[in-house]
């Protein structure tokens, strides 16, 4: 099983600020990692996938980077609306053994 | 606009088997390059994948969980459906249905059902 290991478990930013969270792969995933955004009592939406690309309907301040084994979701300036948990996920092999890493809570600094 | 929509029991006790099923509308659930999964969410943790299906009966699932898991669908209905077996209180979690859009170079889940809380409790 490919494990994903996300960091920092919180992030405390201000508005307007930048923030950059980071995923892990046990192993190379190669660009086989999506980001999602989940708010309280809400389901989780997609963000990113293919590591870089946005899904439809994401602002452009969400970009994402990486590959092999460590990735990064940067949000360039945060809005209210952008304080959430966020998850990546892989879905390298076949058949996928799908993994989600253990989220990151970004909070109001 | 797809819709998902989880249904079952919201209290399960331990050992027995928990079932949901999963109601797709403005969509169908034969579209190809999809297929349907469940992903659970213990309270204040993150999320697990528990398996997949495609419309023609294919499935794929968490080698950690395969034991005591079955999905099946019913295309006539519009309907996944989750049989998770021998639960225990570790299987107390949220269970959300959702799309699973599935290419060679692709799985992703872009659509998602609300959630529904199961309870497993004597």
């Amino acid at each position: 099983e490919i494990v994903m290991t996300q960091s920092p478990a919180t992030l405390s930013v201000s508005p307007g600020e930048r923030a950059t969270l980071s995923c892990r792969a046990s192993q190379s995933v190669s660009s086989n990692l999506a980001w999602y955004q989940q708010k309280p009592g809400q389901a989780p939406r997609l963000l990113i996938y293919g590591a870089s690309t946005r899904a439809t309907g994401i602002p452009a301040r969400f970009s994402g980077s990486g590959s092999g084994t460590e990735f990064t979701l940067t949000i360039s300036s945060l809005q209210s609306e952008d304080f959430a948990v966020y998850y990546c996920q892989q879905y390298n092999n076949w058949p996928p053994a799908l993994t989600f890493g253990g989220g990151t809570k970004v909070e109001i600094k | 606009q797809l819709q998902l929509q989880e249904s079952g029991p919201g209290l399960v006790k331990p050992s027995e088997t928990l079932s949901l099923t999963c109601t797709v509308s403005g969509g169908s659930i034969s579209s190809s390059s999809y297929y349907w999964g469940w992903i659970r969410q213990p309270p204040g943790k993150g999320l697990e994948w528990i398996g997949s299906i495609y419309y023609s009966g294919s499935t794929y699932y968490n080698p950690s969980l395969k034991s005591r898991v079955t999905i099946s669908v019913d295309t006539s209905k519009n309907q996944f459906s989750l049989k998770l077996s021998s639960v225990t209180a570790a299987d107390t979690a949220v269970y959300y249905c959702a799309r699973e859009l599935a290419t060679k170079v692709l799985i992703v889940f872009d659509y998602w059902g609300q959630g529904t809380l199961v309870t497993v409790s004597s």
